[in-house]
């Protein structure tokens, strides 16, 4: 069965740093892989996805993330954290089942 | 649009007890999911379905039963609670055609569970 690793539990950034949120994916098929956030008190929310199109994968608030088959990797990065992108992060693979498997998240906090 | 919604939103159980989980989407999505979340754990599947009639198991089913009797609803059925099973429980619904790759999936509020 397809697996994510998130590699980082918990990733702290100054405002206006860059982001990056690490993830790697087993699949025995050519996966599908998204990026979901959770903020506190809110529904899980889409970030982006990638499903074999383009690799590099452009999502909402300035979010993207590039599929390298040859690593097995999925990271997620924004140029320049807002104190609004503080929250928990999944990243989910997807494969021929359409069945989603969920990392075990990445706290992102941003101090000012 | 309502979504996916989910009841109730807090749940206290004692041991042995048995409730059901409400899941309900208006989008017409084939997909359906249940999930729990645990502290530091992510999201585990409990239980999925691909349309009405038809149910698999995911990564933790232990204890739980589903059914998928119509599009719109999504059942998860605890039988006999127990303290492991306290957690946050989200249903999730999502669209593919044919089998295809699976769009973005939507998902309910949550659903709160203490088992004591």
């Amino acid at each position: 069965a397809q697996s994510v690793t998130q590699l980082d539990s918990h990733v702290s950034v100054s405002e206006g740093t860059p982001v990056l949120l690490r993830c790697n994916y087993s699949s025995s098929y050519s996966p599908s892989l998204f990026w979901y956030v959770q903020h506190p008190n809110k529904r899980l929310q889409l970030l982006l996805k990638y499903t074999s199109a383009a690799t590099l994968v452009k999502g909402i608030n300035g979010f993207e993330a590039e599929f390298k088959k040859s690593e097995t990797s999925f990271h997620l990065t924004k140029p320049s954290a807002h104190m609004s992108d503080a929250a928990e992060y999944f990243c989910v693979v997807s494969d021929r089942r359409n069945d989603m498997r969920f990392g075990a998240g990445t706290r992102l906090t941003v101090k000012p | 649009n309502a979504g996916v919604t989910q009841t109730p939103k807090f749940r206290i159980l004692k041991i042995g007890q048995s409730m059901t989980l409400q899941c309900t989407q208006d989008m017409n999505h084939n997909y359906m999911y249940w999930y729990r979340q645990d502290p530091g754990m992510g999201l585990k599947l409990i239980y999925y379905s691909v349309g009405a009639g038809i149910t698999d198991k995911g990564e933790v089913p232990n204890g739980y039963n589903v059914s998928r009797s119509t599009t719109e609803d999504f059942p998860l059925r605890l039988e006999l609670a127990a303290p492991s099973q306290t957690s946050v429980y989200f249903c999730a619904s999502s669209y593919s055609r044919d089998g295809r790759r699976n769009t973005e999936a939507f998902f309910g509020q949550g659903t709160r569970l203490t088992v004591v």
